[in-house]
């Protein structure tokens, strides 16, 4: 398996754009979640879904973000309009039965917003 | 509610020492504890496990915790420490099976 897909690796953008980032997780695997990464505030869960459905969403910071997952091998999360303090490393994760056997994370969107 | 501390927010070592960082954790049920290790610019990996069997728990790349139910922690060690050991850890603590809670991360140093 090639673990969990993140993408693009990479992404600047101007302030007001929108952004869409991409999550592939690990066939199989029935949890998906997106974390934030900032130095300020370590990491961060944003949302979860198990079985492609959105369980809590309550770390999402406001209504310019939200996440989906039409099916078990893709999720996305969107901002709009997008700010500089969304600047940040995104990460999505995947497990199999929840948290209890550990997670595995993607290599990360690193979000740039100016 | 569960919640983790980790006590270093930097550690530095010589190669070939010990490594020792410290996690603590606070938790109403059962907990299972985890390790992960984030190289810079990568994601996280899951060094190592502990879900209420052996106390002691071995990981990859010669990493190892210990459990200690009286005492809350969950500290990870390692005899010798490598070059390729810089990195930043992170301490996890999970009592239900879908909240994950992170600590603030250990940087850890490796001199050569």
């Amino acid at each position: 398996d090639a673990g969990v897909i993140q993408s693009p690796r990479h992404e600047v953008t101007e302030m007001g754009q929108e952004v869409t980032l991409r999550c592939k997780p690990i066939s199989g695997h029935d949890y998906l979640f997106w974390y934030r990464q900032t130095m300020m505030r370590g990491l961060e869960l944003l949302i979860y879904f198990n079985n492609n459905v959105p369980i809590d969403d309550s770390g999402m910071p406001e209504d310019r973000f939200s996440a989906k997952m039409p099916n078990a091998s893709f999720s996305t999360l969107k901002i709009q309009p997008s700010e500089p303090r969304d600047s940040a490393v995104y990460f999505c994760a995947s497990s199999f039965m929840g948290g209890g056997y550990g997670y595995t994370f993607g290599s990360g969107t690193r979000l740039t917003v100016v | 509610a569960q919640s983790v501390t980790q006590l270093d927010s930097h550690v530095s070592v010589s190669e070939g020492t010990p490594v020792l960082l410290r996690c603590n954790y606070s938790s109403s049920y059962s907990p299972s504890l985890f390790w992960y290790v984030q190289h810079p610019n990568k994601g996280l990996q899951l060094l190592l496990k502990y879900t209420s069997a052996a106390t002691l728990v071995k990981g990859i790349n010669g990493f190892e915790a210990e459990f200690k139910k009286s005492e809350t922690s969950f500290h990870l060690t390692k005899p010798s420490a490598h070059m390729s050991d810089a990195a930043e850890y992170f301490c996890v603590v999970s009592d239900r099976n879908n909240d994950m809670r992170f600590g603030a991360g250990t940087r850890l140093t490796v001199k050569p």
